[in-house]
């Protein structure tokens, strides 16, 4: 079936650290969102994505459908960063990467 | 604009009784999902409404688990009757014709 596959699984950074995060996925890109968990549950919303390359302030992501990747960029982490992030593509998401920033 | 309302917020119940989740979704959005999250993983999808049709329900446990949406507007999952197993976060969300989707808060299920 398809996969979504999240690397690293877990991610640690002091504060004010860059990270990147990746999404492989085995199917063609459709609906390709990334998520940020908080810890108290909520799904909020990154990026809808199934191309190109997006910004949000200190947060971009970049797409490339031909070779089934997405990249999610994190700048100067900040502790509210905390928290599981996960792709999702054609409605599967993958098992997510946990991140703590610590001050 | 209100975003996608759940609730219950939180429900405990014991085992073989009966539990119903209810989703309103964002105004306009004409396609409603449910998922299911264990603890430690992704959102796994249980059914999509296109409308009133329910279009994708092949990981929906038919057996146990049921679904409507009769308007087209809000919708009910209900579990009968529930199992240890089932204890999980519920979520809700819903997108404009199968676009970007937008995320409720969830009802977290324990079954006792």
């Amino acid at each position: 079936g398809i996969q979504v596959e999240q690397s690293p699984p877990d991610l640690i950074l002091q504060e004010g650290a860059n990270s990147t995060l990746r999404c492989n996925f085995s199917d063609s890109v459709n609906n390709l969102q990334w998520f940020h968990q908080n810890p108290w549950g909520q799904l909020i919303n990154l990026f809808y994505i199934p191309s190109g390359t997006k910004q949000n302030g200190r947060l971009s992501a970049t797409t490339v459908a031909t070779e089934r990747y997405s990249l999610l960029y994190i700048s100067s982490s900040q502790t509210t960063d905390s928290g599981v992030y996960f792709c999702a593509n054609k409605l599967i998401f993958g098992t997510g990467t946990r991140l703590q920033v610590f001050p | 604009e209100a975003g996608v309302v759940q609730s219950p917020r939180y429900k405990i119940i014991e085992k073989k009784q009966p539990v119903a989740f209810w989703c309103n979704p964002i105004s306009g959005h004409n396609t409603l999902y449910w998922y299911l999250q264990n603890l430690g993983q992704g959102p796994e999808l249980l059914i999509r409404y296109e409308n009133e049709e329910a279009v994708d329900d092949s990981q929906l446990p038919k057996d146990r688990f049921s679904a409507e949406r009769l308007k087209g507007v809000d919708s009910t999952l209900k579990i009968q009757p529930a199992e240890l197993g089932d204890s999980a976060v519920y979520l809700c969300a819903s997108s404009f014709s199968s676009g970007e989707q937008y995320f409720g808060p969830g009802t977290r299920l324990t079954v006792t």
